[in-house]
């Protein structure tokens, strides 16, 4: 099973500022299948990136995704009111579980 | 618009065995690639891998929960069932319905997500 680490646990930063969360799987992730997600209080998570880097449908350029193999990184330039949240990473380029990390909280400072 | 579902007891017994429903629209397990699974999340936690049944009835279980897992599939009502037996206090959780993206298992579309509750 692949475990995934997501730091920092809590990342405090203002509207207007860049954000950058980890991902650090314990194995590599084949062909790059991860996946982050966003998640506001008291609903589902929603899909923000895939296959490391591609942009789900509908998700601003601001969103990045990059890394490969153990190191994965999401970058959020210029944070909106909007974009504070927690955020999973998910791998799924191997035999299931397909985990995810324990999240990083995006909050405002 | 593909929209999903979940269905099921709010609350179940220590022992008893839990089944949901995850009733989709949108879509269809006609489209090959298509899967459609569960993930839960225990409350103020993290989430957690399930189960998958894909358009080809290959199934994927956690196997860390196989032994208590049936995942089906009923094509006709556009509907996917989850069982979880021997129900524990420690499976309380939000249970979510999820699709897949094609020929990857990454989630593009969740549920609004259920909570379940274990407790005697």
């Amino acid at each position: 099973e692949i475990v995934l680490t997501q730091s920092p646990g809590t990342l405090s930063l203002s509207p207007g500022e860049r954000a950058t969360l980890s991902c650090r799987a314990s194995q590599s992730v084949p062909s790059s299948y991860l996946a982050w997600y966003q998640q506001k209080p008291g609903q589902a998570p929603s899909l923000v990136i895939y296959g490391a880097s591609s942009r789900a449908t509908g998700i601003p350029d601001r969103f990045s995704g990059s890394g490969s193999g153990t190191d994965f990184t999401l970058t959020i330039t210029r944070l909106e009111p909007e974009d504070f949240a927690v955020y999973y990473c998910q791998q799924y380029g191997t035999s299931p579980p397909y985990t995810f990390g324990q999240g990083t909280k995006l909050e405002i400072k | 618009q593909i929209t999903l579902k979940e269905s099921g007891p709010t609350l179940v017994k220590p022992t008893q065995t839990l089944s949901l429903t995850c009733t989709f629209s949108g879509f269809s397990f006609s489209s090959r690639g298509v899967g459609v699974g569960w993930i839960r999340q225990p409350p103020g936690k993290a989430l957690e891998w399930v189960a998958i049944i894909y358009w080809d009835n290959d199934k994927r279980y956690n196997p860390s929960l196989k032994s208590r897992l049936t995942i089906t599939k009923d094509t006709s009502k556009n509907q996917v069932i989850l069982t979880m037996t021997n129900m524990d206090p420690v499976d309380t959780a939000t249970y979510f319905c999820a699709r897949t993206g094609d020929f990857r298992a990454y989630v593009a579309y969740w549920g609004q997500g259920t909570l379940v509750t274990v407790s005697s």
